[in-house]
């Protein structure tokens, strides 16, 4: 079974609108980090949520915003879409030796128009 | 600020042929090292990585990456390269203790049967 599972894998959306993006890590691991790949700017880290608190955030604007479940799971949610926030959103759980790095999910690609 | 560089965007490589990917990083402390690997249309996946000891890593798919603390790389190897290894790598970083990982932008390998 996958560790990570982000919905949906796919989502177009119009400038201006606003987007949720899903996160359900396997039970158990009580973190879950996001981050945002383009071909520009590379892997970018967006934010990190442990316990349902925010423990760590990346350089991006208030329009990006997350949070985190009581069951683990997490959504991120980006506000009034801009055409440069397309790109591939990524879910992850540190890895299960504990000694860092992480396993990601498949991602959500977002293509804002 | 912890950076990573990655000094090649693409690659191109007969198979059979050897393969060398560098990557320096900057950072002001113990650093855990990784490489990921990205297949096309797939999701990010470790190939190896470093915390401590012996400074020469190896991970799967018959991939080896060589920490040398003094140039602040984490060059990735493979002896004979085969076309089902075109993919994109990124290498990354993470300060001891910490998840969260800062990329380089990654390096594209193409191998031509």
């Amino acid at each position: 079974k996958a560790g990570v599972t982000q919905t949906p894998r796919y989502l177009i959306k119009t400038r201006g609108q606003q987007v949720t993006l899903s996160c359900s890590p396997i039970s158990g691991h009580r973190s879950v980090s996001w981050y945002q790949q383009t071909p520009g700017q590379g892997l970018q880290f967006l934010f990190e949520y442990f316990s349902e608190t925010q423990r760590n955030k990346g350089n991006f604007p208030g329009r990006f915003s997350g949070r985190q479940f009581s069951n683990s799971r997490s959504e991120m949610n980006v506000s009034t879409l801009e055409l440069g926030d397309s790109a591939l959103y990524l879910c992850a759980i540190p890895n299960a030796d504990s000694r860092g790095g992480y396993t990601f999910g498949s991602g959500t690609r977002l293509t804002v128009v | 600020a912890q950076s990573v560089s990655q000094h090649n965007h693409h690659v191109i490589l007969s198979e059979a042929a050897s393969l060398e990917l560098g990557c320096n990083y900057s950072y002001g402390g113990t650093v855990n090292l990784f490489w990921y690997v990205q297949y096309p249309g797939q999701h990010l996946q470790l190939l190896l990585k470093y915390f401590s000891g012996d400074p020469l890593v190896k991970g799967i798919k018959g991939f080896e990456a060589e920490f040398i603390k003094s140039k602040f790389s984490f060059n990735l190897r493979k002896p004979s390269v085969q076309w089902s290894d075109t993919a994109e790598y990124f290498c990354a970083v993470s300060g001891a203790g910490s998840y969260q990982l800062t990329f380089g932008k990654g390096t594209k390998l193409s191998v031509i049967p």
